[in-house]
């Protein structure tokens, strides 16, 4: 799997948009993005993945730049529920997701 | 999305005891299970790879007589640490693979909820 490097923190306002950014500047084209998240104490939960094309589904929106480097996970209207450490992982499915140390986003009231 | 569930959510044992985890795909087939364990403010470590009705793959440093794996069914898989001691105390978490990707893109890893592993 290709490298990701993420900001280790972030704070975000309730309410507003929460930008969360990752590098994979080594991805092949095989690799999917994906996003998950984990509350504390609990299992990573799976947020959305894409290939080239930005995704959006009820959790988030997945903005993949076209030269596929980069992504930003948006979470549109943060609430205090959303904070967690939030993983970006590229993958190109056959193998199993690897993680690292991900960011940790603090949703402040 | 797909559920996973494990059992127990949490269990304590003594040192010398062996524990058995359960983890379940509820709505789909699995072919292959996933185990990691996370230690405190750390990131998931994944152990093995089980795929149904073989033997289980290992990663680097992680012993298979002290963590077996039996992946029986398409919705069964199980970890059982044996001979438990007070280091293998931690989160494990087990991770399930859909057999028939539900959209059309690849497959994706559900997780379970976690079983939270204190040895005393």
């Amino acid at each position: 799997d290709a490298k990701t490097t993420q900001p280790p923190s972030m704070d975000c306002a309730e309410g507003r948009a929460a930008n969360l950014p990752c590098n994979h500047s080594t991805i092949s084209g095989n690799e999917y993005v994906y996003w998950y998240r984990q509350i504390h104490s609990q299992g990573p939960q799976y947020i959305i993945h894409g290939l080239k094309n930005n995704e959006t589904n009820e959790m988030a929106s997945l903005i993949i730049t076209e030269d596929r480097k980069s992504s930003t996970l948006i979470l549109p209207h943060a609430t205090l529920r959303d904070t967690a450490v939030y993983y970006c992982i590229a993958n190109s499915g056959n193998t199993p997701l690897v993680f690292g140390k991900g960011t940790r986003l603090s949703v402040i009231a | 999305g797909a559920v996973v569930s494990q059992h127990p959510s949490r269990v304590i044992c003594k040192s010398g005891t062996s524990v058995k985890i359960e983890c379940r795909s509820l709505d789909f087939q699995a072919t292959t299970m996933f185990w990691y364990r996370q230690f405190p403010k750390k990131s998931l470590m994944l152990m093995a790879t089980s795929n149904e009705g073989s033997k289980a793959t290992y990663e680097q440093g992680v012993e298979k007589d002290k963590f077996l794996i039996n992946h029986a069914s398409l919705t069964l898989s199980t970890l059982t640490v044996t001979s438990a001691h007070p280091e293998d105390s931690s989160f494990y978490i087990c991770s399930a693979r859909e057999f028939l990707p539900r959209d059309r893109s690849t497959d994706t890893q559900y997780f379970g909820p976690g079983t939270r592993l204190t040895v005393l």
